[in-house]
């Protein structure tokens, strides 16, 4: 299955500041995802990234709170936005090479904020 | 009724026990279906996909029950290396992956 790098692996964060996560796979995929996993929870979708395309966001996740690029096949990034202590949680990213296909995870972002 | 829902454990067997995780789902439109790893601080690791007729690798045999929307996971002579939690993931429409909270295992010696 394809390689998949995020960075940072981890940060520590002051509220009110954002930051910019990165994924990267190491072969073009077709579909691309943005999860978060909340200490102690199961994995929550936030959003589908598009290539070309603005992302589709689940319930409860909006684009000013957690714009998401991907400008390519291999490449993605997430942005967590005016960082609060609620944001301290796990991101993931997945890729997939179809719709029903299952999911290949990157191995997280950890993020805690101070 | 959560869409995916699993017993969360923990489960405490002896290495060489047989243990059995299950899971139901709400949406009977659901296509596919996987069982996921996650050791602790880790990311998920797919451990199997599930399929009608029923499907082993190794240790592992996974069943779908469609009218009952009931997946199951069994493992075999248990490992030490099999302590971790194991997800259960349902696939309801074309991209859309829902996650149970996760089983625990542990396996002891």
């Amino acid at each position: 299955s394809a390689v998949i790098s995020q960075k940072p692996s981890r940060d520590i964060c002051q509220r009110g500041t954002s930051l910019t996560i990165q994924c990267q796979v190491d072969s073009q995929v077709t579909m691309m995802f943005w999860y978060r996993q909340q200490p102690g929870q199961s994995l929550t979708l936030i959003a589908t990234a598009n290539q070309g395309s603005e992302a589709t966001y689940e319930s409860g996740f909006v684009i000013d709170k957690f714009p998401i690029s991907r400008p390519n096949l291999t490449f993605s990034t997430l942005t967590v936005s005016n960082m609060s202590p609620e944001d301290s949680s796990i991101y993931l990213c997945s890729v997939a090479h179809e719709g029903n296909q299952p999911q290949h995870f990157g191995d997280g972002t950890r993020l805690s904020i101070l | 009724r959560k869409e995916v829902e699993q017993d969360p454990g923990p489960f405490n067997v002896p290495e060489g026990a047989t243990v059995a995780f299950n899971c139901t789902y709400s949406n009977s439109a659901s296509q596919s279906f996987f069982w996921y790893r996650q050791d602790c601080r880790k990311e998920p690791k797919l451990l199997m996909s599930v399929y009608s007729s029923g499907n082993e690798d190794g240790r592992f045999t996974a069943q779908l029950n469609r009218a009952s929307q009931y997946i199951s996971l069994l493992i075999r002579d248990s490992k030490l290396s099999d302590s971790a939690t194991y997800l259960c993931v349902v696939n309801s429409g074309y991209s859309t992956l829902t996650f149970g909270k996760g089983t625990m295992l542990l396996v002891s010696p």
